[in-house]
């Protein structure tokens, strides 16, 4: 178990919804990523928040957003989803130190279908 | 920008066998390496990492050197379980941005037989 935790486990919902997906950080984390898995795409970095603030953007389409809250939980929304949405949404958390030596440890993620 | 390759898979080894997965990476300063293990239905548990040139990560009998030269960190173990069956990612830590976002391999399927 890495301590981060993410809901739901499984999300199925219809083309053009709305959905949000959780995650909580590993204790003393401040950093959480959000990473998309894709069997074409393989996993791929979509954003970064450390301490409430936004730290950077990979490839996140304009219809998903996040935010992290004061209490450092993040959440991941989804608007107007597409078939090719459907994918495995994984959160990781680091305590958010600088440079390239910070570890992510990562959540069971949330598996989203889009029917 | 910063890049991973390595080894398609599937990799089948027999139960006792050794297993090598080649990984080499493309970056512009000095990454963090790291070797993270998808057993099935499951997340991303990290495996092990190393954070410069001539480092040796190891966990769980499974060993990877850092290698600065050939730019690679290779993953390697002496003697293969059937519960070492899992997809395994080998990724770094981009140089380009001091935020530490990870760039992944595609992953490399192994499946160990009785």
């Amino acid at each position: 178990d890495s301590g981060v935790t993410q809901t739901p486990k499984h999300l199925i919902t219809a083309t053009g919804q709305r959905v949000t997906l959780r995650c909580s950080p590993r204790s003393g984390d401040l950093s959480v990523y959000w990473y998309q898995q894709s069997l074409d795409q393989g996993l791929q970095f979509l954003i970064q928040y450390y301490n409430g603030e936004e730290r950077a953007k990979g490839n996140i389409l304009e219809r998903f957003s996040a935010q992290q809250f004061p209490d450092l939980h993040s959440e991941l929304n989804l608007s107007s989803l597409e078939l090719g949405d459907s994918a495995l949404y994984f959160c990781a958390s680091s305590r958010g130190d600088r440079g390239t030596t910070d570890t992510q440890y990562f959540g069971p993620g949330t598996r989203l279908t889009v029917l | 920008g910063d890049s991973v390759t390595q080894m398609e898979g599937p990799v089948t080894l027999s139960e006792e066998a050794f297993l090598t997965i080649n990984c080499t990476y493309t970056a512009t300063g000095y990454p963090s390496l790291f070797w993270y293990v998808q057993y099935p239905g499951e997340g991303l548990q990290l495996l092990l990492k190393a954070t410069k040139a001539d480092d040796k990560g190891s966990n769980k009998g499974f060993e990877a050197t850092y290698r600065k030269e050939t730019t690679s960190f290779h993953l390697e173990k002496g003697s293969v379980q059937v519960s070492d069956s899992a997809v395994y990612f080998c990724a770094l830590s981009v140089t380009t941005d001091s935020w530490g976002k990870l760039q992944f391999g595609a992953g490399t399927q192994v499946v160990v037989t009785p």
